[in-house]
């Protein structure tokens, strides 16, 4: 069990940029999240996957963000042309359970800044 | 919808004193509650869960929480601070809608005064 990675742990853009960050969560854990974290605020849901399958994303989610898991193992999270606002802690959790008693498991975080 | 307050995001404790975080939740069924630990650059780490059963709940490094239904609260304890404990701790919901997703509250901020 070597935790879920997440890479880069820092990205620095400028505005209008695409960036991708990436989770590697604990092998076998079925479940994916992404969670967006600014300063001074918890974390805030921002999409699940169970396996490959995208099965929620929040309003928080606009279009010029997208996220795949391919093959139901690692996952990418993608910004299109970036704006300031997305300046944030971008944090990814897994779990295996599947049930409400399930412990998310996270990582250390993608820092993004936008100058 | 599930909601979470946590009162004061900041809270200064002199080391060997007692530590008290409070949370309230607010939910329309039996919730499952959980307390993380943020350290600088780091990952959430879990500290403690209650699901059903003992309300009062044992986690890491001496910490405790109580379920209290009545006061729709998980407050966070632990009886000795220790300089090691500053960090930020996050009280989370288990969120009832297939995902199971955490509702977060805003945190608090652990000092501890040597």
């Amino acid at each position: 069990d070597t935790g879920v990675s997440q890479n880069p742990r820092h990205k620095i853009t400028k505005r209008g940029q695409n960036v991708t960050f990436r989770c590697d969560p604990i092998s076998e854990h079925n479940r994916l999240y992404w969670y967006r974290q600014t300063l001074g605020q918890g974390p805030e849901f921002l999409t699940y996957f169970q396996n490959e399958a995208q099965l929620e994303k929040s309003r928080l989610l606009s279009d010029r963000f997208s996220a795949e898991r391919p093959k139901g193992s690692f996952s990418t999270l993608e910004i299109q042309r970036t704006e300031q606002g997305d300046s944030a802690m971008y944090l990814c959790a897994s779990s295996l359970d599947g049930t409400s008693a399930d412990i998310q498991y996270f990582g250390a975080g993608t820092r993004l800044s936008v100058l | 919808a599930q909601s979470v307050t946590q009162l004061g995001s900041h809270v200064s404790v002199s080391e060997g004193a007692l530590v008290l975080l409070r949370c309230n939740y607010s939910s329309s069924v039996p919730p499952y509650l959980f307390w993380y630990v943020q350290y600088p650059n780091q990952g959430l780490q879990l500290l403690l869960k209650y699901t059903t059963g003992a309300t009062l709940v044992k986690g890491i490094n001496g910490f405790e929480a109580e379920f209290k239904k009545s006061e729709t609260s998980f407050h966070l304890t632990k009886p000795s601070a220790h300089m090691s404990d500053a960090a930020e701790y996050f009280c989370a919901v288990s969120e009832y809608s297939g995902t199971y997703k955490y509702i977060f509250g805003t945190g608090t901020r652990l000092k501890v005064l040597a």
